[in-house]
Parts: structure tokens; sequence; C-alpha cells
């Protein structure tokens, strides 16, 4: 499982763009890029997996650089409802577990 | 999406005794769900991964006879945590991958969690 490193915490307004970066300098060829929400007193919820290049749902953008050292996620217009954890997670896809690192404390300020 | 329940919510109990959490798929079946703690304002802590049909495996630290797994259905795990201490309060989750798979490699659905208080 690839080490993470991300920042610990983040403030930010409503209705402005959040970008929280993910570093794993060791991610390995079969490594997929995934990214969960938690609210306070809530399990942890999906939000977007990539592997390369750009992805895009309804909630959040994913951009991976051509190297796959780092990634990038990035919420669009938060709302105070945002205001979670987010945690980038790196890992084979075959490997059942998942271990989480510390995450990111992204407040937002209204 | 698929989802995960958790029973109890919240639990208060006195120290010695023993609790009874409970993990379930609602719509989906799992041969192997994950118990995970979180202490407050920490990370996730993964404790186990339970097998269905088979024992669980436990994570280096975590003691397998205070916290018994129990896996006996595709749909239905549980996590006792015997002789319970004040220092075991915390917060439980569940997680499960559905068998049938989905658009997303390895997501994994997480309950609700269930807040332990021992007195």
């Amino acid at each position: 499982l690839a080490k993470t490193t991300q920042p610990i915490s983040m403030d930010s307004y409503e209705g402005q763009e959040v970008n929280i970066t993910c570093s794993h300098n060791n991610i390995a060829t079969n490594d997929y890029i995934t990214w969960y929400q938690q609210f306070p007193s809530q399990g942890p919820r999906f939000i977007i997996q990539g592997y390369k290049t750009k992805v895009t749902n309804e909630v959040a953008s994913l951009f991976i650089p051509a190297d796959r050292k780092s990634s990038t996620l990035s919420l669009p217009r938060v709302s105070l409802s945002d205001t979670a954890v987010y945690y980038c997670l790196v890992g084979d896809v075959r490997d059942d577990k998942i271990i989480f690192g510390k995450g990111t404390r992204l407040h937002i300020l209204p | 999406g698929a989802v995960v329940s958790q029973h109890p919510s919240r639990v208060i109990c006195k120290s010695g005794t023993s609790v009874k959490i409970e993990c379930r798929s609602l719509d989906f079946q799992a041969t192997t769900m994950f118990w995970y703690r979180q202490f407050p304002k920490k990370s996730l802590m993964l404790m186990a991964t339970s097998n269905e049909g088979s024992k669980a495996t436990y994570e280096q630290g975590v003691e397998k006879d205070k916290f018994l797994i129990n896996h006996a259905s595709l749909t239905l795990s549980t996590l006792t945590v015997t002789s319970a201490h004040p220092e075991d309060s915390s917060f439980y989750i569940c997680s499960a991958r559905d068998l049938a798979g989905g658009p997303s490699y390895n997501e994994q659905f997480f309950g609700p969690g269930t807040r332990l208080t021992v007195l």
C-alpha cells in the first residue's frame, strides 16, 4: 500500500473551488487513487476514483498527472455541508482492505 | 449505492460487560467485511477483516480474544467487545465490498458507525 501525504487541514469559503492535493511518490503500476469523505460521527463515503489523467463525477473531479506521484481532488463551489475529512487512498484494487491515512480536515466558512 | 447498517448506533455500558455490534449489508452480499475503530479527531484504524464462514484476520496489536468477530452469513458480521473497559470507548465502523462489484474498483461501503461508551 503506497504511503500518502496530504495537508492536515484546510479552510475555504462558500462558493469557492477547493483543491486538495495528495502525494504518493511510491505508487505502484496496479494502484488506483481513491478519495473518501467523512462527516463527523458518520462512516466514510466514496467520492471518486481514478488511475490517470482526469476523472469527473457529479461530486468532484480528480486530476492525476502523468507520473501519478500526486493527485488533486477538486470540489467545485463548496458549501458549508462540504465541511468534512477527506481521505486519499492509494492501493492495488486486488487488495481487499483499505488502510486510512490521516486525511485532510476541510472547514468551509460562510 | 449499496447500504450498510450498524446496530446499535450508540451504546453505553458498564466496565466489565460485553457489547455486541452488528453490521449488515442491506442490499448486497459480502464475503468480506471490515471493522475499524476511530478515536476523536483521529483517522480510522483497521482492526480486523471478517470472513464469511471462517476466522477473522486481525491486524497487528488487536486482541482477538477481546474483539470477537463472527461472520455467519453473507450479509451479517458481528463484533463483540468482551469485558469492556473505558479505554475501549470509541467509534466503531464496519465496511463491506459488494461481491457483484460496481463501477469503481474495490469501492467499500461503510456503515454509519457505533459509538461505544464504557463507564
